[in-house]
């Protein structure tokens, strides 16, 4: 099974002091997905990799960036935070390969509580 | 624009009863739907899927009930246990390559 780390769990950042989250993923799989969950609604998807094939939501503000250096890794850059930013930031991978093999889901990590003071 | 709707935000059951959490979906793409529970403070953990040509799907105390004419699907737990007490999500995903879409989840609350 995959294996999703996510660093650091709980991030602390001034409102406009850019801000970077970390993941990583065991399997070396080449889809890795970005989520943002604010309370109470529905994890949001912001970006998505197909290998170094990047794909960025059409609603996704330009104040979001990522970067995925290598296959194990991958970071999600928010320039200039806002207090609407604030949220938890999810990172994925498919448990499995593609195709069918989506009905045993995603593995996610623990995530990152992002705060802006 | 929701796709994924679920629209009880919380849901109380006693122990050792059953727990349906209920989901529809609008887009008429989705063919493969699944349930993710999350505890505070960790990620989405996969509980239970299936796909469009099934209506019901078990593993040992949850089932997934699958209504495509109505676009709708359910999960039910039985017996329920307080260690079920979560937030439980439903996604949906038109292919297997396509992103899940997630609802807004439902919280449960299972009363000792």
């Amino acid at each position: 099974d995959a294996m999703v780390i996510q660093n650091p769990r709980y991030q602390v950042t001034q409102f406009g002091k850019p801000v970077t989250l970390s993941c990583s993923q065991t399997l070396n799989h080449n889809v890795m997905y970005w989520y943002q969950q604010k309370s109470s609604q529905a994890p949001k998807l912001l970006f998505h990799y197909y290998d170094k094939d990047f794909n960025n939501e059409a609603d996704t503000p330009d104040n979001f960036q990522s970067r995925r250096p290598n296959t194990s890794f991958c970071f999600l850059d928010i320039r200039s935070p806002g207090l609407g930013d604030a949220a938890m930031y999810l990172c994925a991978t498919p448990s499995e390969g593609g195709g069918a093999s989506i009905l045993r889901g995603y593995t996610f990590g623990s995530g990152t509580r992002l705060t802006v003071v | 624009d929701q796709q994924v709707k679920q629209n009880s935000p919380s849901l109380s059951v006693q122990e050792g009863r059953i727990s349906i959490l209920n989901c529809d979906y609008t887009n008429s793409m989705f063919d493969y739907f699944l349930w993710y529970k999350k505890y505070p403070a960790e990620g989405p953990t996969f509980l239970i899927s299936i796909s469009s040509i099934k209506d019901k799907n078990e593993d040992g105390r949850f089932t997934v009930f699958l209504n495509k004419s109505a676009k709708h699907l359910s999960l039910h737990i039985v017996p329920s246990q307080p260690g079920d007490s979560a937030v439980y999500f439903c996604a949906a995903s038109a292919t297997g390559n396509t992103p899940l879409v997630f609802g807004k989840g439902t919280r449960l609350s299972v009363i000792a």
